[in-house]
């Protein structure tokens, strides 16, 4: 139980183009998710936290209008990168806290995210 | 603000030895203590987790991490590395409480390279 899933799992696009990535809990409510940035050799990095029917609350120095998170159900939270430019590529990882285990967090296999 | 150290940049064991990996924490209160493990390209699976109770904790696949609080310590071990172990691992440390709850600081990372 407690899988998470991201989709797409690769992706390549194009500067200034717009790109969506999902993240989906399973089999199991997520009443909270988490949005993370890894960069390559690096630490991951919390980006932003998705609660459902609400918006998300981001970190410091995480541009709310470049990278947009929509957590719409208690399945799905989704992550928007506006506009994309070179520096955005990045692995992006994702992680869903189960309803009633809120201490735990379940993570995604994560996006590989290249802006050409 | 809770932080996490993993003094460890890059481990190298011979498969069959022992491994301890190193993880300090910062936390001004009973921290929630986590290891994960990342394959290349992958996402993070979790190893074990501290939340109360008995300091030594045993995981998955082998591994055990022995919480320590006078020295602020949660080192993961095991008596005998296998190949597939090799891998970056991540020590990460949970608020347990406050408008941080559940957020997830990670350390550094280790990446351990196993030696047939």
């Amino acid at each position: 139980g407690a899988v998470v899933s991201q989709h797409p799992s690769r992706v390549i696009c194009k500067s200034g183009t717009s790109v969506k990535i999902e993240c989906r809990s399973l089999d199991f409510q997520a009443t909270t998710m988490f949005w993370y940035r890894q960069f390559p050799k690096k630490s991951l990095m919390l980006m932003a936290t998705s609660n459902e029917g609400s918006k998300a609350t981001y970190e410091q120095g995480v541009e709310k209008d470049k990278f947009l998170i929509n957590h719409a159900s208690l399945t799905l939270s989704t992550l928007t990168v506006t506009s994309a430019h070179p520096e955005d590529s990045s692995f992006y990882i994702c992680s869903a806290r189960v309803r009633g285990r809120s201490n735990e967090q379940f993570f995604g296999p994560g996006t590989r995210l290249t802006v050409l | 603000a809770q932080s996490v150290t993993q003094p460890d940049i890059h481990i190298t064991v011979s498969e069959g030895a022992s491994l301890e990996l190193r993880c300090n924490y910062s936390y001004g209160a009973t921290p929630y203590l986590f290891w994960y493990v990342q394959s290349p390209g992958q996402g993070l699976q979790l190893l074990l987790k501290y939340f109360s109770g008995d300091t030594l904790v045993q995981g998955i696949k082998g591994f055990e991490a022995e919480f320590k609080r006078s020295q602020s310590s949660f080192n993961l071990r095991k008596p005998s590395v296998h190949w597939s172990d090799a891998a970056e691992y991540f020590c990460a440390v949970a608020s347990a409480g406050g408008t941080s709850y559940g957020k997830l600081t990670f350390g550094q990372g280790t990446i351990l390279t196993v030696h047939p």
